[in-house]
């Protein structure tokens, strides 16, 4: 069965300082990975995604994400935080040989970042 | 949101009512989706269709029923037997390596 699992409900950081957004996921076989943001009352806007190739993926709005196959990990990451960032952050995957199937969504990790 | 439109934002339903939310994409996708949203659970598949006049039931498809006659609108109908459906709906569609493009939403209150 496929699952995604983000650990953290809530992260909080101040602005200028890293930020970190933990998914771990388990799929069958190889996985399609991606992470999306939502601001309130708002459809998800995608920001980023794996799917081959080399394991640090760079995407929207400075995020980016590295994929570790042995940890079955695939946190989000930014240098430095800005306010702006504070949003609910979404995991998800799917089956890489399941085309057309829906992802699995993590429960999503909102992220706060203080001035 | 580019290329997927939902509507309406806003929809109020009264109990024993059916209501249907429209969604629309430009995007020639093949795959659209319909989520549910709640508090502090993420987003839950209802139904998907990954072709014209096909549809299967996601995970929580009871009290819901969709259509697919036009590969461009997956519409969404809540109907009476949902019992809580007061909840954010969101429609996607997805390109061939799965990646998924959202609507706005509309966000549905039973009075």
């Amino acid at each position: 069965a496929q699952s995604v699992a983000q650990p953290e409900d809530q992260v909080n950081v101040a602005e200028g300082n890293p930020l970190t957004v933990k998914c771990t996921y388990s799929v069958s076989g190889n996985p399609y990975l991606f992470w999306y943001v939502q601001y309130p009352n708002r459809g998800l806007q995608f920001l980023l995604k794996y799917i081959t190739g080399d394991n640090l993926v760079k995407g929207s709005y400075g995020f980016e994400a590295e994929f570790n196959k042995s940890q079955t990990s695939f946190h989000l990451k930014k240098p430095s935080a800005l306010v702006s960032d504070s949003a609910l952050y979404f995991c998800a995957v799917r089956d890489i040989y399941q085309a057309g199937t829906a992802l699995i969504f993590g429960k999503g990790t909102t992220l706060s970042v203080s001035s | 949101d580019g290329g997927i439109t939902q509507s309406p934002k806003y929809l109020f339903r009264k109990e024993g009512q059916n209501v249907t939310l429209s969604c629309e994409q430009n995007l020639n996708h093949d795959a659209m989706y319909w989520y549910r949203q709640d508090p502090g659970q993420g987003l839950r598949l209802i139904y998907y269709s990954q072709i014209v006049n096909d549809f299967q039931k996601g995970d929580i498809a009871e009290g819901y029923s969709v259509s697919r006659e036009k590969k461009e609108s997956f519409p969404l109908t809540v109907t009476s037997a949902q019992k809580n459906p007061t909840a954010f709906y969101l429609c996607a569609s997805s390109s061939r390596d799965g990646e998924q493009f959202f609507g706005p939403g509309t966000r549905l209150t039973v009075l």
